[in-house]
């Protein structure tokens, strides 16, 4: 692994099933980040974690849910997929806690019917 | 309310060109601020980035600037190339993380 890597690459879900959303960092990065990207809105955060063991909410965490066991590892869990949640979903990871450059996977499609 | 936006939504260049995408914002307490760029299917990855104690920071083919004053920052990439094809936005955020904004994107085309 190089960096940062997200899985699924993409997904079609039915509207109430529960998915997670998978992320991993092998750099060791104390502070990880969910974003959705939709058209037109830019980057929304979701959820963070500062370090493992810690989580915080974002802009938009209704609906989420995250944890962080350890440092590499930051799922995002979806418990009720809804079609309003439909869009590309971006795992971030910085060295350091707050606002500082941060390093992006490569997103998911997630598309909910 | 809070928010950051770009004046242009989509620019086009001639290769060789030089590339000027705006970014306004409205928080003045705003104390870094950070220009991604963003490749079809790609993550954001981060260009450069410039804090408020500053009015001009430079990196390889691309400055930074940023005017306090009237609230703009501006991405300034010279002799554009076919690879700078992408999306480009702006971050604003202080201390607290969860006042960090994101603008939409700015879609910059390189005609060759």
């Amino acid at each position: 692994i190089a960096g940062i890597t997200q899985a699924p690459t993409s997904q079609i879900l039915a509207a109430g099933r529960r998915m997670t959303l998978r992320c991993t960092q092998d750099m060791r990065h104390n502070a990880m980040y969910w974003y959705r990207q939709d058209l037109g809105l830019g980057l929304r955060l979701i959820h963070y974690s500062n370090t493992a063991g810690t989580t915080g909410k974002g802009e938009v965490p209704d609906g989420y849910s995250v944890s962080r066991a350890n440092t590499d590892d930051f799922p995002l869990t979806l418990a009720s997929a809804v079609p309003s949640q439909t869009s590309v979903y971006f795992c971030a990871s910085s060295l350091e806690e707050g606002f500082n450059e941060q390093f992006f996977g490569p997103g998911t499609r997630l598309t909910v019917l | 309310g809070e928010s950051v936006g770009l004046h242009l939504p989509t620019l086009s260049v001639q290769e060789g060109d030089n590339s000027i995408i705006n970014c306004a914002y409205s928080n003045s307490a705003s104390d870094y601020f950070i220009w991604y760029k963003q490749e079809s299917g790609k993550g954001p990855q981060f260009i450069i980035d410039i804090r408020s104690n500053m009015d001009k920071r430079q990196g390889q083919r691309v400055t930074v600037l940023l005017n306090k004053t009237v609230k703009h920052l501006s991405l300034q990439i010279a002799a554009t190339q076919p690879g700078d094809s992408a999306v480009y936005f702006c971050a604003e955020g202080g201390t607290s993380y969860d006042k960090v904004i994101f603008g939409p994107g700015t879609s910059l085309s390189v005609i060759p």
